[in-house]
Protein backbone atom coordinates (compact mmCIF):
# COMPACT_ATOMS: atom_id res chain seq x y z
CA UNK A 1 0.00 0.00 0.00
CA UNK A 2 1.59 3.60 -1.08
CA UNK A 3 -1.00 5.58 -0.33
CA UNK A 4 -2.36 6.08 -3.20
CA UNK A 5 -5.61 4.10 -4.73
CA UNK A 6 -6.41 3.41 -7.94
CA UNK A 7 -10.00 1.55 -8.53
CA UNK A 8 -10.86 -0.39 -10.50
CA UNK A 9 -7.68 -2.69 -10.52
CA UNK A 10 -9.08 -4.54 -13.87
CA UNK A 11 -11.34 -2.91 -16.73
CA UNK A 12 -12.51 -4.47 -19.75
CA UNK A 13 -14.81 -2.20 -21.93
CA UNK A 14 -16.38 -1.82 -25.26
CA UNK A 15 -15.44 0.85 -27.24
CA UNK A 16 -18.72 2.46 -26.78
CA UNK A 17 -18.90 1.93 -23.44
CA UNK A 18 -18.15 5.00 -20.73
CA UNK A 19 -16.60 4.34 -17.63
CA UNK A 20 -14.11 6.01 -15.25
CA UNK A 21 -10.72 5.47 -13.30
CA UNK A 22 -10.10 6.95 -9.94
CA UNK A 23 -7.55 7.62 -7.58
CA UNK A 24 -7.26 8.49 -4.10
CA UNK A 25 -4.23 9.64 -2.21
CA UNK A 26 -4.05 9.91 1.63
CA UNK A 27 -0.61 11.96 1.52
CA UNK A 28 -1.82 15.24 2.10
CA UNK A 29 -0.15 16.20 -1.70
CA UNK A 30 -1.10 18.91 -4.24
CA UNK A 31 -0.31 17.38 -6.93
CA UNK A 32 -1.50 14.75 -8.80
CA UNK A 33 -1.16 12.86 -12.37
CA UNK A 34 -2.16 10.23 -14.85
CA UNK A 35 -0.09 8.43 -17.03
CA UNK A 36 -0.50 5.65 -19.34
CA UNK A 37 1.97 2.69 -19.33
CA UNK A 38 2.19 0.64 -22.56
CA UNK A 39 4.70 -2.42 -22.67
CA UNK A 40 8.22 -1.49 -23.56
CA UNK A 41 7.37 2.10 -23.86
CA UNK A 42 8.18 4.97 -21.56
CA UNK A 43 5.72 6.03 -19.05
CA UNK A 44 3.70 8.80 -21.12
CA UNK A 45 2.00 11.66 -19.04
CA UNK A 46 -1.80 12.19 -20.06
CA UNK A 47 -2.88 15.15 -17.30
CA UNK A 48 -1.31 16.85 -14.18
CA UNK A 49 -3.31 18.98 -11.61
CA UNK A 50 -1.41 20.88 -8.96
CA UNK A 51 -3.26 22.33 -6.20
CA UNK A 52 -6.53 21.49 -7.66
CA UNK A 53 -5.53 23.18 -11.18
CA UNK A 54 -4.77 21.34 -14.72
CA UNK A 55 -1.09 22.39 -15.34
CA UNK A 56 -0.69 19.56 -18.16
CA UNK A 57 -2.33 18.04 -20.73
CA UNK A 58 -0.16 16.22 -23.11
CA UNK A 59 -2.03 16.48 -26.26
CA UNK A 60 -4.42 13.30 -24.79
CA UNK A 61 -7.40 12.54 -27.21
CA UNK A 62 -10.61 14.42 -25.95
CA UNK A 63 -12.31 10.57 -25.06
CA UNK A 64 -10.21 11.01 -22.09
CA UNK A 65 -11.02 12.98 -19.96
CA UNK A 66 -9.72 14.08 -16.41
CA UNK A 67 -11.67 15.27 -13.42
CA UNK A 68 -9.98 16.85 -9.90
CA UNK A 69 -12.90 17.55 -7.31
CA UNK A 70 -10.55 18.23 -4.68
CA UNK A 71 -6.68 17.67 -3.76
CA UNK A 72 -7.20 13.81 -2.54
CA UNK A 73 -9.09 12.90 -5.83
CA UNK A 74 -8.63 12.38 -9.51
CA UNK A 75 -10.62 10.66 -12.00
CA UNK A 76 -9.87 10.03 -15.91
CA UNK A 77 -13.54 9.51 -17.75
CA UNK A 78 -13.77 7.27 -20.68
CA UNK A 79 -15.70 7.37 -23.23
CA UNK A 80 -15.16 5.64 -27.31
CA UNK A 81 -11.80 4.48 -26.47
CA UNK A 82 -10.28 2.52 -28.87
CA UNK A 83 -7.96 -0.67 -29.20
CA UNK A 84 -5.06 0.98 -29.01
CA UNK A 85 -5.67 2.47 -25.62
CA UNK A 86 -5.59 -0.74 -23.67
CA UNK A 87 -2.43 -0.43 -21.35
CA UNK A 88 -1.82 0.30 -17.53
CA UNK A 89 -3.17 3.67 -16.16
CA UNK A 90 -1.40 4.90 -13.57
CA UNK A 91 -2.38 7.43 -11.11
CA UNK A 92 0.30 9.57 -9.06
CA UNK A 93 0.86 12.19 -6.57
CA UNK A 94 3.85 14.27 -5.29
CA UNK A 95 3.70 17.40 -2.79
CA UNK A 96 3.63 20.24 -5.60
CA UNK A 97 4.49 19.18 -9.20
CA UNK A 98 6.60 22.75 -9.70
CA UNK A 99 9.55 21.51 -7.61
CA UNK A 100 13.12 19.97 -9.06
CA UNK A 101 13.11 17.20 -6.23
CA UNK A 102 9.53 16.24 -6.46
CA UNK A 103 9.03 12.42 -5.64
CA UNK A 104 6.05 10.59 -7.02
CA UNK A 105 4.47 7.67 -4.98
CA UNK A 106 2.46 5.71 -7.76
CA UNK A 107 -0.91 4.01 -7.24
CA UNK A 108 -0.48 0.05 -8.28
CA UNK A 109 -2.69 0.97 -11.88
CA UNK A 110 -5.93 0.41 -13.83
CA UNK A 111 -5.34 -2.24 -16.25
CA UNK A 112 -7.81 -1.31 -19.02
CA UNK A 113 -8.16 -3.75 -22.00
CA UNK A 114 -10.92 -2.16 -25.10
CA UNK A 115 -12.18 -4.68 -26.94
CA UNK B 1 14.17 15.26 -29.47
CA UNK B 2 14.81 14.25 -25.45
CA UNK B 3 15.53 11.00 -24.82
CA UNK B 4 16.28 8.22 -21.96
CA UNK B 5 18.22 5.27 -22.53
CA UNK B 6 18.45 2.20 -20.86
CA UNK B 7 18.95 -1.75 -21.54
CA UNK B 8 15.61 -3.39 -21.86
CA UNK B 9 16.46 -6.52 -19.86
CA UNK B 10 19.34 -8.03 -17.73
CA UNK B 11 20.35 -10.93 -15.75
CA UNK B 12 22.36 -11.90 -12.78
CA UNK B 13 22.93 -14.26 -10.34
CA UNK B 14 21.40 -14.41 -6.64
CA UNK B 15 24.62 -12.78 -4.46
CA UNK B 16 25.91 -10.88 -6.88
CA UNK B 17 26.33 -7.41 -8.16
CA UNK B 18 24.87 -5.86 -11.35
CA UNK B 19 24.94 -2.67 -12.99
CA UNK B 20 21.95 -0.98 -14.80
CA UNK B 21 22.70 2.24 -17.10
CA UNK B 22 20.99 4.93 -17.91
CA UNK B 23 22.23 7.57 -21.05
CA UNK B 24 20.10 10.82 -21.33
CA UNK B 25 19.65 13.74 -23.91
CA UNK B 26 17.41 16.31 -22.67
CA UNK B 27 16.65 20.15 -22.64
CA UNK B 28 18.77 20.93 -19.59
CA UNK B 29 18.55 18.98 -16.35
CA UNK B 30 16.72 19.33 -12.84
CA UNK B 31 17.75 15.52 -11.42
CA UNK B 32 17.30 12.02 -12.08
CA UNK B 33 14.85 9.26 -10.54
CA UNK B 34 15.43 5.97 -10.43
CA UNK B 35 12.17 3.86 -9.61
CA UNK B 36 11.21 0.06 -9.25
CA UNK B 37 8.49 -1.40 -10.24
CA UNK B 38 7.58 -4.96 -9.38
CA UNK B 39 4.91 -6.89 -12.12
CA UNK B 40 1.66 -6.02 -11.37
CA UNK B 41 2.58 -2.86 -8.70
CA UNK B 42 3.11 0.48 -8.43
CA UNK B 43 6.60 2.02 -9.07
CA UNK B 44 8.26 2.83 -5.70
CA UNK B 45 11.04 5.58 -5.50
CA UNK B 46 14.29 4.62 -5.02
CA UNK B 47 16.96 7.29 -5.91
CA UNK B 48 17.25 11.25 -6.96
CA UNK B 49 20.69 12.67 -8.22
CA UNK B 50 21.05 15.83 -8.51
CA UNK B 51 25.15 16.21 -8.54
CA UNK B 52 27.75 14.59 -9.76
CA UNK B 53 28.59 11.43 -7.51
CA UNK B 54 27.55 8.28 -5.91
CA UNK B 55 24.32 8.15 -3.67
CA UNK B 56 24.47 4.91 -1.62
CA UNK B 57 21.21 3.76 -0.01
CA UNK B 58 22.29 0.30 1.41
CA UNK B 59 22.19 -2.34 -1.03
CA UNK B 60 21.34 -0.05 -3.74
CA UNK B 61 23.43 3.13 -5.02
CA UNK B 62 23.11 5.83 -7.90
CA UNK B 63 25.77 7.43 -9.55
CA UNK B 64 25.51 10.53 -11.98
CA UNK B 65 28.07 12.43 -14.48
CA UNK B 66 26.16 15.21 -15.95
CA UNK B 67 28.64 16.25 -18.36
CA UNK B 68 28.37 12.81 -19.66
CA UNK B 69 24.60 12.81 -19.39
CA UNK B 70 24.96 9.28 -17.96
CA UNK B 71 23.65 7.33 -14.55
CA UNK B 72 23.86 3.90 -13.43
CA UNK B 73 21.95 2.11 -10.96
CA UNK B 74 24.20 -0.26 -8.51
CA UNK B 75 22.51 -3.40 -6.93
CA UNK B 76 24.09 -5.65 -4.32
CA UNK B 77 24.04 -8.74 -2.96
CA UNK B 78 20.99 -9.60 -5.40
CA UNK B 79 17.96 -10.78 -3.78
CA UNK B 80 14.84 -12.94 -5.99
CA UNK B 81 12.56 -10.34 -4.39
CA UNK B 82 14.94 -7.74 -6.53
CA UNK B 83 13.19 -8.94 -9.64
CA UNK B 84 11.84 -5.79 -11.39
CA UNK B 85 11.48 -3.16 -13.98
CA UNK B 86 13.99 -0.21 -13.28
CA UNK B 87 12.83 3.01 -14.63
CA UNK B 88 15.25 6.18 -14.60
CA UNK B 89 13.94 8.97 -15.20
CA UNK B 90 15.31 12.88 -15.85
CA UNK B 91 13.47 16.31 -15.36
CA UNK B 92 13.82 18.68 -17.48
CA UNK B 93 14.98 22.32 -17.58
CA UNK B 94 11.03 22.30 -17.65
CA UNK B 95 10.61 20.33 -14.53
CA UNK B 96 8.84 17.56 -17.09
CA UNK B 97 9.92 14.11 -15.79
CA UNK B 98 11.55 12.42 -19.02
CA UNK B 99 11.17 8.49 -18.65
CA UNK B 100 13.12 5.43 -19.86
CA UNK B 101 11.43 2.18 -21.27
CA UNK B 102 12.57 1.04 -18.01
CA UNK B 103 15.22 -2.38 -17.82
CA UNK B 104 13.32 -5.48 -16.59
CA UNK B 105 16.21 -7.70 -14.38
CA UNK B 106 16.12 -11.04 -13.73
CA UNK B 107 17.43 -12.82 -10.92
CA UNK B 108 18.29 -16.35 -10.93
CA UNK B 109 19.29 -18.36 -8.12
Amino acid sequence: ETGVTQTPRHLVMGMTNKKSLKCEQHLGHNAMYWYKQSAKKPLELMFVYNFKEQTENNSVPSRFSPECPNSSHLFLHLHTLQPEDSALYLCASSQDAATGANVLTFGAGSRLTVL
Amino acid sequence: GQNIDQPTEMTATEGAIVQINCTYQTSGFNGLFWYQQHAGEAPTFLSYNVLDGLEEKGRFSSFLSRSKGYSYLLLKELQMKDSASYLCAVRDSNYQLIWGAGTKLIIKP
